[in-house]
């Protein structure tokens, strides 16, 4: 099956700061998509994403399905973007990544 | 309007004990999924119906006994819980079992087996 690969594990930002998290999938993928787990435990859909780019005010995805990944870019990080950033790729069944974990800091 | 509510929202109990979580979704979908969560924040599939279809069963133990008794609802049934059993388990649905369709998830399950 699919092996969805994301990096950095842990990242810590301070408040203001961008970044870029990384998926990467080991097979073709039709369906690709990005998941914010707030500090309450819920999971929010960020993007369906299976090409090309997409914004959504701070945030923007870009996947690169040839190449095989997605980059999640978050630009002037507040402290409410600290969670889990998840990755999930679909063959017959949608594959999570194991996540990175952002922490930003005022 | 919660879309994809899950019932309870925590689940405290002994092993050995048999329990019961109950997902609804009021989006009109027609596939709901099991998910667990285990310690380590890793999430997995467990079940997906579609239709009231079993279509996925993960290699999830057989004490684990998904129900749909309609296509909004999607309930899990464990028997015999074990202390392994502890995670959060999340309910989820989409339109259809179409490939190209979102995932919506509840807010999660968390069980923890004394």
């Amino acid at each position: 099956g699919i092996q969805v690969e994301q990096s950095p594990p842990d990242l810590i930002l301070q408040e203001g700061a961008n970044s870029t998290l990384r998926c990467n999938f080991s097979d073709s993928v039709n369906n690709l998509q990005w998941f914010h787990q707030n500090p309450w435990g819920q999971l929010i859909n960020l993007f369906y994403i299976p090409s090309g780019t997409k914004q959504n005010g701070r945030l923007s995805a870009t996947t690169v399905a040839t190449e095989r990944y997605s980059l999640l870019y978050i630009s002037s990080s507040q402290t409410t973007d600290s969670g889990v950033y998840f990755c999930a790729a679909r063959g017959n069944k949608l594959v999570f990544g194991a996540g990175t974990i952002l922490r930003v800091k005022s | 309007d919660t879309a994809v509510s899950q019932t309870p929202k925590y689940l405290v109990t002994q092993m050995g004990n048999d329990k019961s979580i109950k997902c609804e979704q009021n989006l009109g979908h027609d596939t709901m999924y099991w998910y667990k969560q285990d310690s380590k924040k890793f999430l997995k599939i467990m079940f997906s119906y579609n239709n009231k279809e079993l279509i996925i069963n993960e290699t999830v133990p057989n004490r684990f006994s998904p129900k749909s008794p309609d296509k909004a609802h999607l309930n899990l049934h464990i028997n015999s819980l074990e202390l392994g059993d502890s995670a959060v388990y999340f309910c989820a649905s989409s339109q259809d079992w179409a490939t190209g369709n979102i995932q919506y998830f509840g807010a999660g399950t968390r069980l923890s087996v004394l």
